[in-house]
C-alpha cells in the first residue's frame, strides 16, 4: 500500500527551527518529485514547496523568503522541510504529497503534521 | 503567478441535486487543472486531472470540463459523502502550483 507519514510538527516559539519528516512506503521514492502543501487553521491549501526525484531541483514558494529547506534521502525513503525563522503565520497543517506520475496534480497525500507558532 | 478563483464559495444543496463548480484562472492553463475534495480533518483527495480525468477510484458522478481560463466540476447528483470542501489546482506551471480558495458544498 502506498503511504506517506508525516511527523516533527509541534509547538515552537515564534523565531525558532522545526524539522518535518515523511517517511514514504509502498512505492519507488526516488522515481517520484515530491511536495509540501500547508494549510492554514480554516483557510485553504498553500504549496510549499517541490523536490525532484534525486533531490538535485528544489523550488519554493516565494512568500517564504529563503527561510525553508526541501530535502530527501532517497535510502531512507523519507523527505524533510527544514523550517527556521518561523513566524505566527507559519501555524498550519503540513503535508507531504507524491504527484501523479507524470501529471503533477498530488494523488498521495500523508495525513499531517501540525505547526503551531506561538509563544 | 497564476491565480485562480473559485465560485461560488458556498454551495447550499440537497442530496440528488446536481453540482456545479466553477473554477477560473488568472491567465490560460491549457487544460491543466485539477479538482480535489477535502473533508474535515483528511487531506485532499484527487478527484478530476487534466480537466477531465477522473483520477482512480473516483465515481463516475464526478465530471470535469473546460480549457483555456474557465473549468467546471460537476457532480451530477450529490451523494450524503459528497458534501465537503473542493479545490482546484493548476500545473500549468509546475513545480509553481497553486490552488483556488476553495467551494464548500453544504447541505441546504
Amino acid at each position: 500500500e502506498v503511504q506517506l507519514l508525516e511527523s516533527g510538527g509541534g509547538l515552537v516559539q515564534p523565531g525558532g527551527s522545526l524539522r518535518l519528516s515523511c517517511a514514504a512506503s509502498g512505492f519507488t521514492f526516488s522515481n517520484y518529485a515530491m511536495t509540501w502543501v500547508r494549510q492554514a487553521p480554516g483557510r485553504g491549501l498553500e504549496w510549499v514547496s517541490v523536490i525532484s526525484g534525486s533531490g538535485g531541483g528544489t523550488y519554493y514558494a516565494d512568500s517564504l523568503k529563503g527561510r525553508f529547506t526541501i530535502s530527501r534521502d532517497n535510502s531512507k525513503n523519507t523527505l524533510y522541510l527544514q523550517m527556521s525563522s518561523l513566524r505566527a503565520d507559519d501555524t498550519a497543517v503540513y503535508y507531504c504529497a507524491r504527484p501523479l506520475g507524470g501529471h503533477y496534480y498530488m494523488d498521495v497525500w500523508g495525513k499531517g503534521t501540525t505547526v503551531t507558532v506561538s509563544s | 503567478e497564476i491565480v485562480l478563483t473559485q465560485s461560488p464559495a458556498t454551495l447550499s444543496l440537497s442530496p440528488g441535486e446536481r453540482a456545479t463548480l466553477s473554477c477560473r484562472a488568472s491567465q490560460s492553463i491549457s487544460s491543466y487543472l485539477g479538482w480535489y475534495q477535502q473533508k474535515p480533518g483528511q487531506p485532499p483527495r484527487l478527484l478530476i486531472y487534466d480537466a477531465s480525468s477522473r483520477a482512480t477510484g473516483i465515481p463516475a458522478r464526478f465530471s470535469g470540463s473546460g480549457s483555456g481560463t474557465d473549468f467546471t466540476l460537476t457532480i451530477s447528483s450529490l451523494e450524503p459523502e459528497d458534501f465537503a470542501v473542493y479545490y482546484c489546482q493548476q500545473r500549468s506551471n509546475w513545480p509553481r502550483i497553486t490552488f483556488g480558495p476553495g467551494t464548500k458544498v453544504d447541505i441546504k
